[in-house]
């Protein structure tokens, strides 16, 4: 089973400032299957990027995700408001597809 | 629009039984794997379940395996999670999240908007 280990834990900001997220594998994922979804206080999380690098449909260019084998990134480019909120990884190469513990978001 | 809708969480007591639905439209539903996740109070997502779209496969996480049951009922558009032997630790809130890409192992997109269990006395 491969375990995702996301960091920082919690990343405190300021609109417009620039977010980088870690997302870990415990081994590496398979042809780059990792996705990160979004998840706002009491909202379902919603699927930001695919593929490690492919931005959803709808999602705006600040996001963007790069890295492949066991270290992957969600960069945001210049937060702004609606950005603040709780960020997870997911890897889809191998069984169970399980998650990261996820990293918050907030606002300094 | 392509919509998952979960219902029938609620308060049960610990050893007691739910079943879960998940409707679905705007799509195919045959075609397509679908998926329970579940997130407790405050904590993180942990995937618990996956049915393909005929059925013929099916996963458990170990935390669920002896006790739910997930199954689908292509006809009706309906996905469903039976919750029996249930404990404290199972209070979540559950999501169906369908696979991005029929026959494929992908990631989860669409979710639908969850559905409250609370296991307590």
């Amino acid at each position: 089973e491969i375990v995702l280990t996301q960091s920082p834990g919690t990343l405190s900001l300021s609109p417009g400032e620039r977010a980088t997220l870690s997302c870990r594998a415990s081994q590496s994922v398979r042809s780059s299957t990792l996705a990160w979804y979004q998840q706002k206080p009491g909202q379902a999380p919603r699927l930001l990027i695919y593929g490690a690098s492919s931005r959803a449909t709808g999602i705006p260019d600040r996001f963007s995700g790069s890295g492949s084998g066991t270290d992957f990134t969600l960069t945001i480019s210049r937060l702004e408001p609606e950005d603040f909120a709780v960020y997870y990884c997911q890897q889809y190469g191998f069984s169970p597809r399980a998650f990261g513990q996820g990293t918050k978001v907030e606002i300094k | 629009e392509v919509q998952l809708v979960e219902s029938g969480g609620g308060l049960v007591q610990p050893g007691g039984s739910l079943r879960l639905s998940c409707a679905a439209s705007g799509f195919t539903f045959s075609t397509y794997s679908i998926n329970w996740v579940r997130q407790a109070p405050g904590k993180g997502l942990e995937w618990i379940s996956y049915i393909s779209s005929s059925s013929r496969t099916i996963y458990y996480a170990d935390s669920v395996k002896g006790r739910f049951t997930i199954s689908r009922d292509n006809a009706k558009n309906s996905l469903y999670l039976q919750m029996n032997s249930l404990r404290a630790e199972d209070t979540a809130v559950y999501y169906c999240a369908r696979d991005a890409i029929p026959k494929a192992f992908v990631w989860f997109d669409p979710w639908g908007q969850g559905t409250l269990v609370t296991v307590s006395s």
